[in-house]
């Protein structure tokens, strides 16, 4: 267990809706990065935020969208939904200091269906 | 460009045998090294990371992975599998930056044979 939490568990979606995927990082954590897993491939970097703002962009259209809250929450916001956005969602959070790299806790992902 | 190769996409070993998932990697700059791995329906967990020092790595579960920077690899490795073991390993690199990103490989499907 990790602590980080992601809801909804599944979720089905009709191509064109938007969809909110919630993620609650571990307490303390500064730090959340999006990731999108295709079935059978690897994460691929969504986005990061740190500390409520954006702070590096994957390859990923301007209709993937996120937000941080001060409360250790945060969203994934997708609008105009297509069907390659079919996928498993992951969050990860981490607790970034000043320098170096910082481990990153995945919590268990959402996994959307667009049909 | 930055990437990650894992060159078997599945590898199946009996239990008790011996075992190495293949990753080379492609990055600029000095690389952070990790493996992670994921069982179904579960997020990823961290096996172990490579920043410097030792290039050989232990990690949970009595894995290993031993960098070389010559052939740009970073192979993990298992002495004796366990059933519990069959999985999916995914090897990432990264950045030294905060901001910079992970990337992934595509995967490799380990299944064991009883």
């Amino acid at each position: 267990e990790t602590g980080v939490t992601q809801s909804p568990t599944h979720l089905i979606k009709t191509r064109g809706q938007q969809v909110t995927l919630r993620c609650s990082s571990q307490s303390g954590h500064n730090t959340v990065s999006w990731y999108q897993q295709a079935l059978g491939q690897g994460p691929q970097f969504i986005f990061q935020y740190y500390r409520e703002e954006e702070n590096g962009r994957g390859n990923f259209p301007p209709r993937f969208s996120g937000l941080q809250f001060p409360n250790y929450s945060s969203e994934l916001n997708v609008n105009a939904l297509e069907l390659d956005d079919s996928a498993l969602y992951l969050c990860a959070s981490s607790l970034s200091t000043s320098g170096g790299y910082n481990e990153q806790f995945f919590g268990p992902g959402t996994r959307l269906t667009v049909l | 460009a930055q990437s990650v190769t894992q060159p078997d996409i599945h590898i199946t070993v009996s239990e008790g045998a011996s075992l190495e998932l293949r990753c080379n990697y492609s990055y600029g700059a000095t690389p952070y090294l990790f493996w992670y791995v994921q069982s179904p329906g579960q997020g990823l967990q961290l096996l172990l990371k490579y920043f410097s020092g030792d290039t050989l790595v232990q990690g949970i579960k009595g894995f290993e992975a031993e960098f070389k920077r010559s052939q740009s690899s970073f192979n993990l490795r298992k002495p004796s599998v366990h059933w519990s073991d069959a999985a999916e390993y995914f090897c990432a690199v990264g950045g030294m930056n905060r901001d910079d990103k992970i990337i992934f490989g595509k995967g490799t499907r380990l299944h064991i044979l009883p």
